[in-house]
């Protein structure tokens, strides 16, 4: 029963460097999403992917990449990571239905010194 | 870009006491969720409004939807400690078109229950 699955759960990255945070969701959702959490903030949404082969920007795109890489799989890249992008990154999905809750995963925890 | 003010920020309250938490916009949402998280873990969901007046009990938490779906509120009853946790409003938010599940969060709301 795994549901939404990240990784890894925590990196520490130096400014300059560049990482994927991989997302996989087991329950046959055709949207992902990417959030990131900051204190005070709440979420959010840095991408999505209304579908299989579809992203589309979200509220805070600016130094992020996705690739929606099958109808299980979205990741988020960080190509030069800067310490604004420290923050706990959470990715989510659902299914086409109206007012279906979001699945999230269980979050990662990115430190940019 | 539609905005959820979301109050009070954080809330510490003795077991027993009852709360109210709030979330509110200018902007019309066609529904609005509730999400609970607690440390290391991602939200889960609580509940969904959809109609404007709507109420949804669950056990102790009654939630309401406003008449014109611009705001909502989540009233807990008789707190316990195993509420503590960060409540989370959510709203999606479409003119006409698909919102394709995009939510708007609030800031979100600390409560901790002390025994």
């Amino acid at each position: 029963n795994a549901g939404v699955t990240q990784t890894p759960k925590f990196q520490v990255l130096k400014t300059g460097q560049s990482m994927t945070l991989q997302c996989a969701q087991d329950m046959n959702h055709n949207s992902m999403y990417w959030y990131r959490q900051d204190p005070g903030m709440g979420l959010r949404l840095i991408y999505y992917s209304a579908s299989e082969g579809t992203t589309d920007k979200g509220e805070v795109p600016n130094g992020y990449n996705v690739s929606r890489l099958n109808k299980r799989e979205f990741s988020l890249r960080l190509e030069s990571a800067a310490p604004s992008q420290t923050s706990v990154y959470f990715c989510a999905s659902q299914t086409r239905l109206s007012n279906q809750p979001q699945h999230f995963g269980d979050g990662t925890r990115l430190s940019i010194l | 870009t539609q905005l959820l003010e979301q109050s009070p920020q954080f809330l510490s309250i003795q077991e027993g006491e009852n709360l109210t938490v709030y979330c509110n916009s200018s902007s019309v949402f066609s529904s609005l969720q509730w999400y609970r998280q607690e440390p290391g873990e991602g939200p889960v969901l609580l509940v969904t409004v959809v109609t404007g007046g709507e109420v949804k009990k669950l056990k102790r938490l009654t939630f309401q939807f406003g008449d014109a779906r611009k705001d909502s509120s989540l009233h807990i009853t008789a707190a316990q400690p195993g509420d503590t946790g960060l409540y989370l409003c959510a709203g999606d938010y479409h003119a006409g078109g698909t919102s394709y599940g995009k939510l708007t969060f609030g800031q979100g709301t600390i409560l901790t229950v002390h025994p």
